[in-house]
């Protein structure tokens, strides 16, 4: 059991290339959420999705857009990459229902510098 | 408009004392609340959650308190252990929306 799986683990952009985070989780979890951390700070929501086809956003979306076509992946695009995007991505999931149980999944991040 | 704040960036604490971390939240539409713990270079793991429902929740050496009134929580380690130092943010969610807000985290660091 993979849990969930992040690619790239590291990303180094040029300002204004685009890029796409993989998330995919094999859990079949219906919630699926993007995070970023920036250094020193606490996770900022960008995206998240209820389900395949349902895609909402979060505190910070600004700059980014989600898709939902299944329920195993929830990408993450970046189409003008500025270097305030420069964070570390998590992508977490969770069971409907499951909010306190076991709690949210997280992957092991994706370290992105745009330069 | 910082919804979940954890207003002690840091902690430090003797082995074997207690660790009290605490977070505070804004909206009241939050209905349960989880704590995470966070080393360097890997995803948040979760440690324990709490449902508006409870004001109490205990595992082992954790224990997650809730005050709706004041809404506020806290995170209690008895005892605390070097291996217990880490990040620990604490989190709202709605089960409403789905949406889960993080706070900003404390770094604890618990001496031998």
């Amino acid at each position: 059991n993979a849990g969930v799986t992040q690619t790239p683990k590291f990303r180094i952009l040029k300002i204004g290339q685009s890029m796409t985070l993989q998330c995919t989780q094999d859990m079949n979890h219906n919630y699926m959420y993007w995070y970023r951390q920036d250094p020193g700070m606490g996770l900022k929501l960008i995206y998240y999705s209820v389900g395949a086809g349902i895609t909402d956003k979060g505190e910070v979306p600004n700059g980014y857009n989600v898709s939902r076509s299944t329920t195993e992946d929830f990408p993450l695009r970046l189409e003008l990459a500025a270097p305030s995007q420069t964070s570390v991505y998590f992508c977490a999931s969770r069971r409907s229902g499951a909010e306190t149980t076991n709690g949210y999944t997280f992957g092991s991040g994706t370290r992105l510098t745009v330069v | 408009d910082q919804q979940v704040k954890q207003n002690s960036p840091s902690l430090s604490v003797q082995e074997g004392r207690i660790s009290i971390l605490n977070c505070d939240y804004t909206n009241s539409m939050f209905d349960y609340f989880l704590w995470y713990k966070k080393y360097p270079a890997e995803g948040p793991t979760f440690l324990i959650s709490i449902s508006s429902i409870k004001d109490k929740n205990e595992d082992g050496r954790f224990t997650v308190f809730l005050n709706k009134s004041a809404k506020h929580l806290s995170l209690h380690i008895v005892p605390s252990q070097p291996g217990d130092s880490a990040v620990y943010f604490c989190a709202a969610g709605s089960s409403n929306t789905g949406k889960l807000i993080f706070g900003q985290g404390t770094t604890l660091q618990v001496k031998p």
